[in-house]
């Protein structure tokens, strides 16, 4: 069965220091895996992609790493920011020739406290 | 938001009524979705009108009704809906393309909040 599962289910850290959200998964055939950070009453938007044959990819104070072997990935966080507190969603891609399959984490819910 | 937008951003209707969410997307793209988003859940797929095909989700009761009159509109037509149904109802959209390797990333809108009485 397909299925991406996260963790932790939710954490708190103060503002400035660092974190690693994880995220497992059991998808195939696998095309590519997503972090997607949610807002509060907002729509999911995405942060990195990463196809088999990448191992991290980072945008800004976000680092992302794949490990296609053991099925892992992980988003660090660098100097957490208050804005960072949000939801985050590791999200897999089936490969296929139809239409997008996405499969979905139930997210990982980040607070950054003052 | 601009790119995905969706109206209303909040419902609360009785099991009654009968109320359809709208979704526009603004990229130019070819393909959208619905998705459903539960407390602790991951998200749920819906429908999917790619390439101008149809794909439904078998497990989805027939009370929600899916229509796509161009590439850029989406509704999802309610009706008798159940307390359960309450949850937050996302749009998306892509440019897919036949066959290939796929990396076409989703644009989300900001949903729907629908609350069922």
């Amino acid at each position: 069965k397909n299925q991406v599962e996260q963790s932790p289910q939710s954490l708190i850290i103060l503002e400035g220091k660092n974190c690693t959200l994880q995220c497992n998964y059991t998808v195939s055939p696998f095309s590519n895996l997503r972090w997607y950070k949610q807002d509060t009453g907002r729509g999911p938007v995405s942060l990195t992609i990463m196809t088999f044959s990448e191992n991290t990819k980072s945008n800004g104070r976000y680092t992302a790493t794949l490990d296609a072997d053991t099925k892992q990935s992980s988003l660090h966080i660098t100097a957490s920011q208050l804005s960072d507190s949000a939801s985050y969603i590791c999200v897999v891609t089936l490969m296929n020739t139809g239409f997008q399959k996405l499969v979905f984490g139930t997210g990982t819910r980040l607070l950054v406290s003052p | 938001e601009t790119g995905v937008t969706q109206t209303p951003r909040h419902l609360v209707m009785g099991m009654t009524n009968k109320k359809s969410l709208k979704c526009e997307q603004h990229l130019g793209h070819n393909a959208m979705y619905w998705y459903k988003q539960s407390a602790k859940k991951p998200l749920e797929l819906m429908f999917v009108y790619s390439l101008e095909e149809r794909v439904e989700n078998n497990s989805v009761p027939s009370r929600f009704s899916p229509e796509c009159p161009n590439s850029s509109h989406l509704f999802l037509h309610l009706h008798t809906l159940q307390p359960e149904d309450s949850a937050l109802y996302l749009c998306a959209s892509s440019q897919d393309r036949t066959g290939g390797f796929r990396t076409d990333t989703q644009y989300f809108g900001p949903g729907t909040r629908l609350t069922v009485l």
